[in-house]
């Protein structure tokens, strides 16, 4: 089973839509978890860290279920700027482990 | 705002030849990391450094790689005898350390290899 696994996508929505992002992790030591954007070439991004209790930035909001090792990320009111691809990203913590584990990714495009 | 700086931004390399990235992190970070993304493929975690030595690394990371931090600001990747399948954007990225604190990453180095 892979560590971090994503929906594949590709997501195609009109702008304003709402779309949902799912992502499960498999090593239930992960400790922190977050969603990052990337653009077409370019680096990863933070978009968002994900708290047990769910939290919200603006049109984002970010659930986390540490039973059922799953996270969401829910984007309301789509922009044409949300345009990218979504990674899911697990934190095993300790020591001096910080070490990111990444999904694939979910490519978001929202047309006019 | 503070960034990860990376030189250079597109390398074309020989096979066989040794290539170095560079990268700057951020000036208070204590942590120091190098990630790749193959063209189309997840970012995958090379290796992590503190306190001048490596702190982890995966089994992508072998002999073939080595990480080096000649002075107080520069972090280098170095790839000896480069193959074809190392062709992949590189990413630097740092990290203050403490807690959960975020992970900065630099633009990437993208790496090919001919």
């Amino acid at each position: 089973r892979k560590e971090v696994e994503q929906d594949p996508g590709p997501f195609n929505v009109p702008e304003g839509a709402t779309v949902a992002f799912n992502c499960t992790y498999s090593n239930s030591a992960s400790q922190s978890f977050f969603w990052y954007r990337q653009d077409c070439r370019k680096e990863p991004k933070l978009l968002m860290s994900v708290y047990s209790s769910g939290n919200e930035d603006g049109r984002f909001t970010a659930q986390l279920n540490r039973a059922s090792q799953y996270i969401s990320l829910l984007i309301r009111d789509s922009k044409l700027s949300d345009s990218a691809t979504y990674l899911c990203v697990v934190r095993r913590s300790g020591g001096s482990n910080y070490k990111l584990t990444f999904g694939k990714g979910t490519l978001l495009t929202v047309n006019p | 705002e503070p960034e990860v700086t990376q030189t250079p931004s597109h390398q074309v390399t020989q096979m066989g030849q040794e290539v170095i990235l560079r990268c700057v992190p951020i000036s208070n970070h204590l942590y120091f990391y190098w990630y790749r993304q193959i063209l189309g493929q997840k970012v995958e975690f090379l290796v992590s450094f503190y306190n001048n030595e490596i702190s982890e690394k995966s089994e992508i990371f072998d002999d073939q790689f080595s990480v080096e931090r000649p002075d107080g600001s520069n972090f280098t990747l170095k790839i000896r005898s480069t193959k074809l399948e190392d062709s992949a954007m590189y990413f630097c990225a740092s990290s203050e350390g403490r807690g959960s604190d975020t992970i900065y990453f630099g633009e990437g180095s993208w790496l090919t290899v001919v």
